[in-house]
């Protein structure tokens, strides 16, 4: 089955300053990579996702990029704002799987 | 809408008793998913339903969980007899039908405590 890796387990970062968390997935069959964002006491709130046939997505602050050759892709915060700060969980699912499998998951600090 | 629904928010129990964690779900959406989150193992898919009907409940631990969806506006994640192990952030989710792995809709999850 799928197995999803996510570095680094926790980020610190200068507010202004730009912030990366990557992932790796095992399964090539996986063709769908959400990132959900879990703020203190709510449940997980998906913030952009990427199909495998786009190696890019912007959606103002926030990218994503896939490389499906190599089996991974990141999550890039730009201008990080205080609100910035939380859990950032990657998922990978595929075709005709209903269910994703989330990465463990990076706490994410945007010092002021 | 009001969100996907879940009740209790907290819930403390003493080991071996019933424990039963309730969720609406967004109305219209035809999936329902139960997760369990801990700190070690992160977030785990335990069941999932469509159409009230389940589908893989290949995460349920153990022969102690079971769950259910009487219909399309509720379903129960019931653990009996519960134990401390079993401490966790339970979120229900749900999401339209149509297009494969769409958008996850969480609820904002109980927090379960077995003493």
């Amino acid at each position: 089955g799928e197995n999803v890796e996510q570095h680094p387990s926790t980020l610190s970062v200068q507010e202004g300053d730009s912030a990366v968390i990557k992932c790796t997935y095992s399964d090539s069959a996986s063709n769908y990579f959400p990132w959900y964002k879990q703020e203190l006491g709510k449940g997980p709130q998906l913030i952009i996702d990427i199909r495998s046939n786009v190696g890019e997505k912007k959606d103002q602050r926030i990218a994503v990029t896939l490389n499906k050759t190599a089996k991974h892709f990141s999550l890039h915060i730009t201008e990080t704002q205080p609100e910035d700060s939380a859990v950032y969980f990657c998922a990978a699912g595929g075709q005709g799987a209903q269910k994703l499998v989330f990465g463990q998951g990076t706490r994410l600090t945007i010092n002021p | 809408d009001a969100g996907v629904i879940q009740s209790p928010r907290h819930e403390v129990t003493e080991m071996g008793q019933e424990v039963t964690l309730r969720c609406k779900p967004i109305s219209g959406h035809d999936y329902l998913f139960w997760y369990r989150q801990t700190m070690m193992r992160g977030l785990e898919l335990l069941i999932y339903f469509n159409n009230n009907v389940p589908i893989d409940d290949s995460g349920m631990p153990e022969d102690r969980f079971s769950a259910k969806m009487p219909n399309a506006s509720f379903s129960t994640l019931k653990i009996q007899p519960s134990e401390p192990r079993d401490s966790a952030v339970y979120f229900c989710a749900s999401r339209e039908a149509g297009r494969i792995n769409e958008k996850l809709f969480f609820g904002s999850g109980t927090q379960l405590s077995v003493l």
